[in-house]
């Protein structure tokens, strides 16, 4: 079965750093475009940006450039989402997902589970 | 950016109706690259339909969705209760690429 698993729930203090990750299982991910979603009560559903790892290309939304890094190791079929300080804000559930073809951005019909990250004091 | 607003926020309607989600968006989504997706508590959002009416793999036929524009339905005909959930459209088509707020659908 494919899927996307992705790294486990993480606690952390404002203005520490965090690195989360997102495996490909079952696939690989180096042709597709791999975006990451936040979700939180207040704001829903963000797209926060995407990756593509077969050459790194990486678009972010406008309001979270300089907020966040993505990066990608295509040789272990990971992508990653960081942080280097956190803020309390941060504090969401954070998805990989897939689109459902390869080389652009389309519909995303495989997410991962979701890693719960709180920062909190 | 493009926003998507969806309606209503609550949908409250027993097994066996029909639901009628709405999905506005404030301009048009070019080649009608808008998706439907479902969310349970505690799970990731299932993609139910692409590019505005095609359903994905696996999905019921009883959920159906049109639109054009700036105006996208999703539809579902005879409400299982696995159906209970929400629901958010996503525009695919500008970047961002923005959700709508969401519509969640409840038992009466």
């Amino acid at each position: 079965e494919v899927q996307l698993v992705q790294s486990g729930a993480e606690v952390k203090k404002p203005g520490e750093s965090l690195k989360i990750s997102c495996k490909g299982d079952g696939s690989t991910l180096t042709h597709y475009w791999i975006a990451w979603v936040r979700q939180t009560p207040e704001k829903g559903l963000e797209w926060l940006g995407m990756i593509y790892p077969a050459d790194s290309d990486t678009r972010y939304r406008p309001s979270f450039r300089g907020q966040i890094t993505m990066s990608a190791d295509k040789s272990i079929n990971t992508a990653y989402l960081q942080w280097s300080s956190l803020k309390a804000s941060d504090s969401a559930i954070y998805y990989c997902a897939r689109p459902r073809v390869t080389g652009r951005l389309d519909a995303f019909d495989l997410w991962g589970q979701g890693t719960r990250v709180i920062v909190s004091t | 950016e493009i926003v998507l607003t969806q309606s209503p926020a609550t949908l409250s309607l027993s097994p066996g109706e029909r639901a009628t989600l709405s999905c506005r968006a404030s301009q048009s989504v070019s080649a009608n690259y808008l998706a439907w997706f479902q969310q349970k508590p505690g799970q990731a959002p299932r993609l139910l339909i692409y590019d505005a009416s095609s359903r994905a793999t696996d999905i019921p036929d009883r959920f159906s969705a049109s639109g054009s524009g700036t105006d996208f339905t999703l539809t579902i005909s005879r409400l299982e209760p696995e159906d209970f959930a929400g629901y958010y459209c996503q525009q695919y088509a500008n970047s961002p690429y923005t959700f709508g707020q969401g519509t969640k659908l409840e038992i009466k």
